[in-house]
Parts: C-alpha cells; sequence; structure tokens
C-alpha cells in the first residue's frame, strides 16, 4: 500500500545551519504531498504542499520539491532559527481510487535549532 | 473565524471506562477527519465522515471504537471499555468540502491526549 518514509531523529542544529529532511513516499499513480509542522503541544499546521510533478512548495523559508523520478519531496531550509523548532512530519493524499480522503504520514521527524 | 475545536484537550479515563472526543469543524466545513498520533508515532487515519455519513472508515479498529457526526452538533469519536493501548494523541481535522480529485487543505484541531490508566 501507499506509505511514507522520513528520515528519523532528532536533529538538532545550530542557528542559521542548513536543514534537509528527506522524505520518499511509494504510491500509485500521482499523489498529492505535504509537510506538515507540529509545534509542542499543538495540532498539526500546513507547512507547504505540492500537486503534480516538478512543483515547488515553499513557505517560511522552507521548500520542497515534487520529484516523480526519486519519489521523493525532501524538505530544505537555507538558515534555521529558533523558532523552527518542532516536529516535520510528511504526507501524501491519493487522487484517484478508494480512501482519497485520508493523509497517509511519515513518522515525523524532531528538529531542534540551538542558539 | 475560529479554528478546528476539539475537547477536552486532556482526558484520564481507567481501563474499562468509555471516552468521548469531541470535534467541532471549522465554520463552513463540512467534512471531518480522525486520526490516532502513538508516542514516537505519525498520525495514522482512522475516519472520515460528512455530515451524518461514514466515508470511508478503513483505519478504524474493528471494535470498541466508533463516530458519528450528526447533522447537529459536534463529531464525537467514541472508545468503549478502554484498554492501555488506547493511550494516545486523537487529532480531529477538517476540510470545506471532499478532497477526493481534489487538492483542499486539512485543517487540524489541537488534538485530545486520552490516558488510560
Amino acid at each position: 500500500g501507499d506509505s511514507v518514509t522520513q528520515m528519523e531523529g532528532p536533529v538538532t542544529l545550530s542557528e542559521e545551519a542548513c536543514l534537509t529532511i528527506n522524505c520518499t513516499y511509494t504510491a500509485t499513480g500521482y499523489p498529492s504531498l505535504f509537510w506538515y509542522v507540529q509545534y509542542p503541544g499543538e495540532g498539526l499546521q500546513l507547512l507547504l504542499k505540492a500537486t503534480k510533478a516538478d512543483d515547488k512548495g515553499s513557505n517560511k523559508g522552507f521548500e520542497a520539491t515534487y520529484r516523480k523520478e526519486t519519489t521523493s519531496f525532501h524538505l530544505e531550509k537555507g538558515s534555521v532559527q529558533v523558532s523552527d523548532s518542532a516536529v516535520y512530519f510528511c504526507a501524501l493524499k491519493r487522487n484517484y481510487g478508494g480512501s482519497q480522503g485520508n493523509l497517509i504520514f511519515g513518522k515525523g521527524t524532531k528538529l531542534s535549532v540551538k542558539p | 473565524n475560529a479554528g478546528v475545536m476539539q475537547n477536552p484537550r486532556h482526558l484520564v479515563r481507567r481501563r474499562g471506562q468509555e471516552a468521548r472526543l469531541r470535534c467541532s469543524p471549522m465554520k463552513g466545513h463540512s467534512h471531518v477527519y480522525w486520526y490516532r498520533q502513538l508516542p514516537e508515532e505519525g498520525l495514522k487515519f482512522m475516519v472520515y465522515l460528512q455530515k451524518e455519513n461514514i466515508i470511508d472508515e478503513s483505519g478504524m479498529p474493528k471494535e470498541r471504537f466508533s463516530a458519528e457526526f450528526p447533522k447537529e452538533g459536534p463529531s464525537i469519536l467514541r472508545i468503549q471499555q478502554v484498554v492501555r493501548g488506547d493511550s494516545a494523541a486523537y487529532f480531529c481535522a477538517s476540510s470545506p468540502q471532499g478532497l477526493a480529485g481534489g487538492h483542499n487543505e486539512q485543517f487540524f484541531g489541537p488534538g485530545t491526549r486520552l490516558t488510560v490508566l
């Protein structure tokens, strides 16, 4: 079945360091891809999304490009801040067939940014 | 416009008791999704409901769990005879219309953290 695999955490970086969180997926067809962020004690917030191959999602300095050839959607940021400390989830949603409504999530990657 | 609301935020139950989790979707949203997050895990889909209809319950355990979204009032996730393994964070999300074939965002609530003693 469809699945999402993202790099294990935790990831600890110094402020202004570069961030990459790897995400790969397995799905039939062309799913939509998402990155969600969860701050401590809160629900998930959509960070960015891409709905077709080669699309680039971006928000708050974060970017991810939908790569169909490598089935990847890696999250990147050039210079992280302490306020970026959170858990990041990669997710996909099918756009066809049954179970189109639900999101399929990776296990999450905890990011800690030190001053 | 208030976001998705869930209550209670924290719920403690003893084994064998019932747990009721409530979710009020965003104004104008008629589709609700429930997810469960076990410790150190990602979110797992449980059920997708529209008003008065269950659209997809493929992620719901076969026993003890049920969900509804009545014409009036919040969506309810009900867990009967809770066991320690039910301890988790339960998140509700809503969208303005079905996601089938579309790309509408799901907006998440803050979650209910259930602890079973």
